[in-house]
C-alpha cells in the first residue's frame, strides 16, 4: 500500500528539454510538498499546497512550475532544463492542524540533466 | 550561514556503539524539531520529535533539545548495522502548524559496521 507515489523513479534528459514529475498520495492529507536533495543530501523545499493552494513558495527559478489538480496529486513541470537541476526530487504530504510537521515522503524521482 | 548546521560525516561506529548526532540552528523561533532518517534511494522517514526543551526517549533512540544553546541532539543506543542511514535534523517555527516549512540540516552518513 504505497502512501505517497512518485513517477517517474529516474528521468535522463538532455539540457533544454521540458519535464514532469508526478506525485500522488493515498493518506488523505491537505497538504503537499516538493523537495530538492542536492549531491550533498541537503534537502530544500521548494514549493508547498494546501488543498490545492499554493501557499509556501521559495526562492525557486520560473522554469519550475507546480501544480495541483486535487489534494491527492501535486506535479512538478521543469521548462528548459540546466545541468545544475540534476537532483532528487522528493514529494511528501502531511496533514494540516497537527501540532507538528510530520511529513511522508515519496521514494524520489532521480533527475539527471546531460 | 544556513539556518541549520549539521555536520555530514560520514561517520563510522562498529555495532553496539553509541552514536551521538547533533545540529546546531540559528532561528529562536523554532519550536518542534524533529529526526529523520533515510536509507540509500529512498525517500526520509520521521524517526523522532520533541517540542522546545527537553528529552524524549524511544527504545534504542533518545532526542535533546536545548533551546538555550540553540543545539540538538540524537543518540543511538547498542546501534545495529540496520542504523546504517542519513539522519536528519529538520525544525519548524510559525507555531508548529503544518502550513509552516520545515528546514533540515545537511545530514550525517552513519555507517554501523559489524
Amino acid at each position: 500500500d504505497t502512501a505517497v507515489s512518485q513517477t517517474p523513479k529516474y528521468l535522463v534528459t538532455q539540457m533544454g528539454n521540458d519535464k514532469s514529475i508526478k506525485c500522488e498520495q493515498n493518506l488523505g492529507h491537505d497538504t503537499m510538498y516538493w523537495y530538492k536533495q542536492d549531491s550533498k543530501k541537503f534537502l530544500k523545499i521548494m514549493f508547498s499546497y494546501n488543498n490545492k493552494e499554493l501557499i509556501i513558495n521559495e526562492t525557486v527559478p520560473n522554469r519550475f512550475s507546480p501544480k495541483s489538480p486535487d489534494k491527492a496529486h501535486l506535479n512538478l513541470h521543469i521548462n528548459s532544463l540546466e545541468l545544475g537541476d540534476s537532483a532528487v526530487y522528493f514529494c511528501a504530504s502531511s496533514q494540516g492542524g497537527r501540532p507538528y510537521n510530520e511529513q511522508f515522503f515519496g521514494p524520489g524521482t532521480r533527475l539527471t540533466v546531460l | 550561514q544556513k539556518e541549520v548546521e549539521q555536520d555530514p560525516g560520514p561517520l563510522s561506529v562498529p555495532e553496539g556503539a553509541i552514536v551521538s548526532l547533533n545540529c546546531t540552528y540559528s532561528n529562536s523561533a523554532f519550536q518542534y524539531f524533529m529526526w529523520y532518517r533515510q536509507y540509500s534511494r529512498k525517500g526520509p522517514e520521521l524517526l523522532m520529535y520533541t517540542y522546545s526543551s527537553g528529552n524524549k526517549e524511544d527504545g534504542r533512540f533518545t532526542a535533546q533539545v536545548d533551546k538555550s544553546s540553540k543545539y540538538i541532539s540524537l543518540f543511538i543506543r547498542d546501534s545495529q548495522p540496520s542504523d546504517s542511514a542519513t539522519y536528519l535534523c529538520a525544525m519548524n517555527g510559525a507555531g508548529g502548524t503544518s502550513y509552516g516549512k520545515l528546514t533540515f540540516g545537511q545530514g550525517t552518513i552513519l555507517t554501523v559496521h559489524p
